[in-house]
């Protein structure tokens, strides 16, 4: 069983949906991340939380800590949204990351 | 504007030959990172390095070195590519928590 767990792991709405992705992890951690990854390949950094809730535009991240569990929520979703969505979590002592496998979200016009 | 750059960023070679793919950061992280993704699959890390000198084996194995001669440089070497080592391979930094990834070397070997 992965350490880090996402649900869905595809996803496609309309334009214009409120869109939730979810993470939940087995282990204790020092900061968890979100991390959007475009069909070129490179990675962008969204997010690093390690408590409470984070805003940037129309992307927000919340993290609970007690449940081992992190959302992302993307409000008035557009297509340039569309990418590949993928939580890490940086373990307690270890600043490598663990990924995991990450959720494919497609906004249809 | 990137921070980390990453060289090639696609690239197709023929079994056998040497490689080199290159990673440079501007930031002065002391932490860098290679990782290996193959098409829809997570991330898996192949080497890191913690400061100049100083390069550990990842999670993941690896028939690649690296080598970390200066700070701002982490380049990864394939000695006799093989058509299995057909993947992208991420470069990334840190500092602390926070990390910082490059757009990737596309590889394939044919």
């Amino acid at each position: 069983k992965n350490e880090v767990e996402q649900s869905p792991q595809n996803l496609t709405a309309q334009e214009g949906e409120f869109i939730t992705i979810n993470c939940s992890y087995s282990v204790g951690i020092s900061a968890l991340h979100w991390l959007q990854q475009h069909p070129g390949g490179g990675i962008v950094s969204l997010f690093m939380l390690s408590s409470g809730k984070k805003k940037h535009g129309r992307l927000i991240a919340t993290i609970n800590i007690q449940e081992k569990h992190s959302s992302l929520h993307i409000t008035a979703s557009h297509p340039r949204d569309s990418a590949v969505y993928i939580c890490a979590v940086g373990l307690k002592g270890n600043e490598k990351l663990t990924f995991g496998t990450g959720t494919r979200l497609t906004i249809i016009p | 504007e990137a921070d980390i750059y990453q060289t090639p960023r696609y690239l197709v070679i023929g079994t056998g030959k040497k490689i080199t793919l290159e990673c440079s950061q501007t930031m002065g992280h002391d932490k860098m990172y290679w990782y290996q993704q193959d098409p829809g699959m997570e991330l898996h890390l192949i080497h890191y390095s913690y400061g100049v000198n100083s390069t550990e084996k990842g999670d993941l194995s690896s028939e690649s070195t690296v080598s970390r001669i200066r700070t701002e440089h982490f380049p990864l070497t394939l000695e006799s590519a093989r058509p299995s080592h057909t993947s992208q391979y991420l470069c990334a930094s840190s500092r602390g928590y926070g990390y910082t990834f490059g757009s990737g070397t596309r590889l394939t070997v044919v």
